[in-house]
């Protein structure tokens, strides 16, 4: 079955502990994103990848790291958690031709303490 | 930039009645895509409609239709028949068709609530 999946779904965690939050699809997409959902904001870009290896800011990327080392995986990691990050959390793959449906996760819903 | 405007926070339909969910765009480009995505409360992004800009023809999809107005920059979703299932947020969102990284986001509007009632 065609999906994108992520890990962890629901997490709970203090302010200033590491953590990564696992994204990975299996439809061979090039195109990778992260988005954050808040409350009367709708989704932001956080992230994007076009390929392997390529990487790149979208409209809120502070506090936020990204790496594509496989094509397949897409993870976002918060070095330094702060109660603003705590959100409702979207990753999403394509094709990189934009006539291309994004499919999105089940998302990870992140509280910050 | 683009920007996505949803100005119906909420909106309550009946259940067999038909709805019409707004949303207004802003960009200076000529093409482009536009979709409505479905939230139900397992959080899962559905997608549920999409149309392409240089297409002048209202998409369709069962149910679920939409009004584009190029012009205007309007891009309303319209329900027939609504159900029970139907109750979600509804996100607008607008896709440029550049091919670019920056241009390949999804730049969506804060999201209508839909109510659905017997």
């Amino acid at each position: 079955e065609a999906q994108v999946t992520q890990n962890p779904r629901y997490l709970i965690t203090v302010t200033g502990k590491k953590l990564t939050v696992t994204c990975s699809q299996n439809m061979n997409h090039e195109y990778m994103s992260w988005y954050r959902q808040d409350p009367g904001l709708g989704l932001r870009q956080i992230y994007y990848s076009m390929n392997v290896e390529v990487t790149d800011k979208g409209d809120v990327p502070e506090g936020y790291k990204v790496s594509r080392k496989e094509k397949r995986n897409f993870p976002l990691i918060l070095e330094s958690p702060s109660p603003n990050q705590t959100s409702l959390y979207f990753c999403a793959s394509s094709f990189l031709a934009t006539t291309y449906e994004q499919y999105f996760g089940p998302g990870t819903r992140l509280t910050v303490t | 930039a683009q920007t996505v405007t949803q100005s119906q926070p909420e909106m309550s339909v009946q259940e067999a009645e038909t709805v019409t969910l707004s949303c207004t765009y802003d960009t200076s480009e000529s093409d482009y895509y536009l979709f409505w995505y479905k939230q139900p409360p397992s959080r899962q992004m559905i997608l549920v409609i999409r149309q392409e800009a240089y297409k002048q023809q209202n998409a369709t999809e069962n149910r679920f239709s939409v009004n584009f107005q190029k012009a205007a920059k309007s891009f309303s979703l319209k329900i027939s028949d609504s159900q029970l299932g139907d109750a979600a947020m509804y996100f607008c969102a607008y896709r440029s068709a550049l091919n670019t990284g920056t241009a390949s986001k999804l730049t969506f509007g804060t999201g209508t609530r839909l109510q659905v009632t017997l």
